[in-house]
Parts: structure tokens; C-alpha cells; sequence
């Protein structure tokens, strides 16, 4: 069972624009949230991640908002630059600390 | 602050094989997790352990599939008889429980069995 799910397995967006991509979640028990990158022949890298009593965290260029009510949470990256082309995962952990993760959004960004 | 690595890089074998896979934690960390990824699929979780307990397995993880950690330090996963469903990508995280949720992957083994 897919507990967190990334609809848009592609996202193509021009050099300096904002990109957005979506992630929702079935698991009312999630209660942090976070967001890996990853570039071929490599592991995921941590990026940024919100805990559930918080709706909002930023990091440079990257926000991540959470709307539990929806079960939705969304990374933002402004202004996008060609090294964030990559694939981008969220994932979501209950308080036993074990990560569930989407299936991946691959962003390019075009110069 | 060398990060988390995993060795073989790569592995091919033939299918009834048996496989060992290494993973070397980031030095302080006490969590150490297996996960496997498929093309087009996310890391799916397979095991983990606190210092050398191994706390929980999922339903993934067949008899064949077996974890160690046996000084709480690197960790060992192996694959007997291997089959052809065993290719995947297995990947390796540590974290520094109950500090964070963070948890840091190394580069992973990618394995195909033939």
C-alpha cells in the first residue's frame, strides 16, 4: 500500500522559475516529512523536511508547506537552477522513525 | 566526517547465487536502515537496527534475505538462492536516533542477477 504518493513523475521548468512539486500522504500517524534529492549513480541526499506542528520551513532556496488538513505537503525551489535537476523524493515517518517513500518527481531544468 | 558507504558499488551474479552486501554507517550514528529501490519506485524499507539490534523486517524480506549488525558498527545483508525479482538497487542509511529523523544514504549496490 502506497502511503505517499507523488503524482507527476516529471516536472519541466525554465532556469531562474519557480518549481513546485506535490506530494500527498494517507497516514494520519505521519508526523515529520521530508524531502530527498537524487542524481543517477548515487544515494538520495537530505534536502529539507517539516516537522507536523509546523506548516511552513525554509532553507535558501527551498520551502517546504504542509497542509495536514489535506494530507498534502509541496516543495518549492526559487529560482531554479540547472544542478537542481535531479529526482526528487518525498518521504514520511511516524514516530518510529522508518521513512515511507513516493515514487519520485524528475525535475529538468532548461536553460 | 566521511559520509555513509556501501560496497560492492555493483553486482552481477547468477540467479541461485548467493550475494553479501557491506554497509559502513557515518561513525556515531546508532540507526542503520536497508532500503531497496526499483526502477521508477521509491526506497522501499526492508530492515533496520539500534546499535547491533535488528528491531523490525518487513514482509518484503524473505527467508533469504538476512541482516547483521553484529558490533554496531557496519552492517551485512545477504541473499541467498538468489532470483531474478532480487535486482534492484540496495541502499544503505544511518541516523543518529532519537536526534533526528534525518537519515543519510550511502551510494548504494546496484545488483542484477542474470
Amino acid at each position: 500500500d502506497q502511503q505517499v504518493k507523488q503524482n507527476s513523475p516529471s516536472l519541466s521548468v525554465q532556469e531562474g522559475r519557480i518549481s513546485i512539486l506535490n506530494c500527498d500522504y494517507t497516514n494520519s500517524m505521519f508526523d515529520y516529512f521530508l524531502w530527498y534529492k537524487k542524481y543517477p549513480a548515487e544515494g538520495p541526499t537530505f534536502l529539507i523536511s517539516i516537522s507536523s506542528i509546523k506548516d511552513k520551513n525554509e532553507d535558501g532556496r527551498f520551502t517546504v508547506f504542509l497542509n495536514k488538513s489535506a494530507k498534502h505537503l509541496s516543495l518549492h525551489i526559487v529560482p531554479s537552477q540547472p544542478g537542481d535537476s535531479a529526482v526528487y523524493f518525498c518521504a514520511a515517518s511516524t514516530n518510529d522513525y522508518k521513512l515511507s517513500f513516493g515514487a519520485g518527481t524528475t525535475v529538468t531544468v532548461r536553460a | 566526517d566521511t559520509g555513509v558507504s556501501q560496497d560492492p558499488r555493483h553486482k552481477i551474479t547468477k540467479r541461485g547465487q548467493n550475494v553479501t552486501f557491506r554497509c559502513d554507517p557515518i561513525s556515531e550514528h546508532n540507526r542503520l536502515y536497508w532500503y531497496r529501490q526499483t526502477l521508477g519506485q521509491g526506497p522501499e524499507f526492508l530492515t533496520y537496527f539500534q546499535n547491533e539490534a535488528q528491531l523490525e523486517k518487513s514482509r518484503l524480506l524473505s527467508d533469504r534475505f538476512s541482516a547483521e549488525r553484529p558490533k554496531g558498527s557496519f552492517s551485512t545483508l545477504e541473499i541467498q538462492r538468489t532470483e531474478q525479482g532480487d535486482s534492484a538497487m540496495y541502499l544503505c542509511a544511518s541516523s543518529l536516533f532519537p536526534r533526528g529523523y534525518e537519515q543519510y544514504f550511502g551510494p548504494g549496490t546496484r545488483l542484477t542477477v542474470t
